[in-house]
């Protein structure tokens, strides 16, 4: 099966930029997504097909994917940004989630 | 606007069977499949299979293929999630999720019903 591997945790200062990865077999060739989840609350979706921003969803979050790698970067991250992110791509009519990586702001 | 609004907490015993809801609103429920996610305590999410409830027609996970239902009720906008015999395992948090103006991503998520299964 279908797997996306991010790495569990990523550490940025206010203000700077975060890159946070996911790997899967020629991911470039599938849409990749991105989810952030706070404490406590549902999902939300924070960018879709490669480098698509939802409605209300910051600038500053934007995506890349090629080759075997999608990225999602948060440019000048805020504490409000603290969180665990999820990274999502389709295969053969399946979902498959990456196993999230936690941002921390410190 | 678009929602989603599921059933409440439940608590169960190992054995028992379960439905939970999903009801869509504010949008044509039968335009846009619901897909029910997993996240067990303090765990990723898992994605379970989804339902076009324009005609039922489902696809699971191979995870969770034979050991869960879902179908769809149109005339009410609701989506259901079923278990015949739970498990202490089952314990977990349980979303539905539709795509709806995001190509396949999933953009509009429900507040989630808690399930515990504990003797």
């Amino acid at each position: 099966s279908y797997e996306l591997t991010q790495p569990p945790s990523v550490s940025v200062s206010p203000g700077q930029t975060a890159s946070i990865t996911c790997s899967g077999d020629k991911l470039g060739d599938k849409y990749a997504c991105w989810y952030q989840q706070k404490p406590g609350q549902s999902p939300v979706l924070v960018n879709y097909q490669d480098n698509e921003r939802p409605s209300g969803i910051p600038e500053r979050f934007s995506g890349s994917n090629s080759g075997n790698t999608a990225t999602l970067t948060i440019s000048g991250t805020q504490a409000m940004d603290e969180a665990d992110y999820y990274c999502q791509a389709w295969d053969i009519s399946t979902v498959v989630f990456g196993g999230g990586t936690k941002l921390t702001v410190l | 606007e678009v929602q989603l609004v599921q059933s409440g907490a439940e608590v169960k015993k190992p054995g028992e069977s379960l439905r939970i809801s999903c009801k869509g609103s504010g949008y044509s429920f039968t335009s846009y499949w619901i897909s029910w996610v997993r996240q067990m305590p303090g765990k990723g999410l898992e994605w379970m299979g989804r339902i076009d409830p324009s005609d039922s027609y489902t696809n699971y996970s191979p995870s969770f293929q034979g050991h869960v239902t879902i179908s769809a009720d149109k005339s009410i906008s609701t989506a259901y999630l079923q278990w015949s015999s739970l498990k202490a395992s089952d314990t977990a948090m349980y979303y539905c999720a539709t795509s709806f103006a995001s190509g396949f991503a999933l953009d509009y998520w429900g507040q989630g019903t808690l399930v515990t299964v504990s003797s």
